[in-house]
């Protein structure tokens, strides 16, 4: 079966840092983009962040850039986000998403909740 | 504020068609392909139309999807009371390098 699954979220405080991962399977991972996809409650999606496969290319919204690093593992079939500096308006749900056409999302995880609050 | 704009709300009856439209500009829509999801309730997104009116595997053919100019669109004929969701519209945007979702439209069938 093909699919994607997040873990790492958690409650942290103003400024701290967090580490989510994706674990994928069923498919091929190191041929793929991979995304990043957030979801405040209540709120709409907003795209986070993206790989691709050699890991030369990565690209960050900018209200993310300089504070987040993407990664992955292809020999694991994993990949990261390292999550520095975090804010309040850093709290949602964080997706996992495989790449389709390179920037649409074909598969998605259930997403991990990361709640930033002192 | 999303640079693709999207009403926040759509409602019809079971059998109608409902429409829902997603506006932006040459740096995203009108220069890239449009995608669609469909977000069901306490779930994560699926995606439903790809290259601005391709169905995923799997969609049934009352979902369509079109695009001219610098908007697009989601049309949803036969409507279903499980066709109750958040749709989401989604591009590349050029200017930000980056995706951009539209802000969602929540279809209510009444």
């Amino acid at each position: 079966e093909v699919q994607v699954v997040e873990s790492g979220g958690g409650l942290v405080q103003p400024g701290g840092s967090l580490r989510l991962c994706c674990a994928a399977s069923g498919f091929t991972f190191s041929t793929y983009w991979m995304h990043w996809v957030r979801q405040a409650p209540g709120k709409g999606l907003v795209w986070v962040s993206r790989i691709n496969g050699d890991e030369t290319t990565t690209t960050y919204a900018g209200s993310v850039k300089g504070r987040f690093t993407i990664s992955r593992d292809n020999a694991k079939n994993t990949m990261c986000l390292q999550m520095n500096s975090l804010r309040a308006e850093d709290s949602a749900l964080y997706y996992c998403a495989r790449g389709f056409d390179t920037n649409a999302f074909d598969i998605w995880g259930q997403g991990t909740m990361v709640t930033v609050s002192s | 504020q999303s640079v693709v704009t999207q009403p926040p709300s759509a409602s019809g009856t079971p059998g109608q068609r409902v429409t829902i439209s997603c506006s932006g500009s040459s740096s995203n829509i009108g220069n890239n392909y449009v995608y669609w999801y469909q977000q069901l309730p306490g779930t994560a997104p699926k995606l439903l139309i790809y290259r601005n009116n391709q169905r995923a595997s799997g969609v049934p053919d009352r979902f369509s999807g079109s695009k001219s100019g610098t908007s697009a669109s989601l049309a949803i004929s036969g409507l279903r009371f499980e066709d109750e969701a958040d749709y989401y519209c989604e591009v590349w945007d050029v200017s930000l390098d980056g995706v951009v979702f539209g802000g969602g439209t929540k279809l209510t069938v009444l």
